[in-house]
């Protein structure tokens, strides 16, 4: 069952444009988001992340949303940049569970 | 500098063989997890420890076994009862402690080690 789901495998987003990155999840309990990138061969890297009291954060170029009702958060980065191609992971924890991990969305920056 | 330390980044090993994976971390971490990373598959709780001398299963546990003699350490070790094993293994570490309703804040990754069974 998987409880922190990203549809989108891959992404491919034109340099200085905006890319936005979709996580849906399902239990409700959760209140605890976060974003990491992970470069190949090496270990995840935390972005940001966001508290459910809040819908939206903020760090630089990175900004995440959350809509709880929709139970729907994403990522968007602007301007997007050649050393942004990545797999981006979200995780969700709340409740009874500790952090759940979306299955990555592979983020490839064009010149 | 502070950080996690995974080694070896890789590893290849004969079927039937066990195998334990190591991972240091000076980051005064009371918690430590390993998970598992497959192609298309996010990551994967093993085990984690909260304590020294205390650790949990995590969501795919079988065929893994762990200690945590030290807090520094979170060694992973990898029988020959785990039935698919080729995977890119993580350890982590959290400041923070779980527990229901509370959130550990960001967890510190390694670097990885990826283990191949011939």
């Amino acid at each position: 069952d998987q409880q922190v789901k990203q549809n989108s495998p891959s992404l491919s987003v034109q340099e200085g444009r905006i890319s936005i990155l979709n996580c849906d999840y399902t239990n409700s309990m959760f209140d605890y988001f976060l974003w990491y990138k992970k470069y190949p061969a090496e270990g995840p890297t935390f972005l940001i992340s966001i508290s459910s009291i809040k819908d939206k954060n903020e760090d630089g170029r990175f900004t995440v949303f959350l809509n709880k009702s929709a139970k729907h958060l994403s990522l968007h980065i602007v301007p997007s940049q050649p050393g942004d191609s990545a797999v981006y992971f979200c995780a969700a924890s709340g409740g009874a569970q500790k952090l759940v991990f979306g299955q990555g969305t592979r983020l490839t920056i064009n010149p | 500098d502070g950080g996690i330390t995974q080694s070896p980044k890789y590893l290849f090993r004969k079927e039937g063989q066990n195998v334990t994976l190591s991972c240091e971390q000076n980051l005064n971490h009371d918690a430590m997890y390993w998970y598992r990373q497959d192609p298309g598959q996010g990551l994967r709780l093993i085990y984690y420890s909260q304590i020294v001398n205390d650790f949990q299963k995590g969501d795919i546990a079988e065929g893994y076994s762990v200690s945590r003699e030290k807090k520094e350490s979170f060694p992973l070790t990898v029988t020959s009862a785990q039935k698919n094993p080729t995977a890119f293994y993580l350890c982590a570490s959290s400041l923070h402690r779980w527990a229901p309703g509370t959130n550990t804040g960001e967890l510190f990754f390694g670097e990885g080690s990826r283990l191949t069974v011939l």
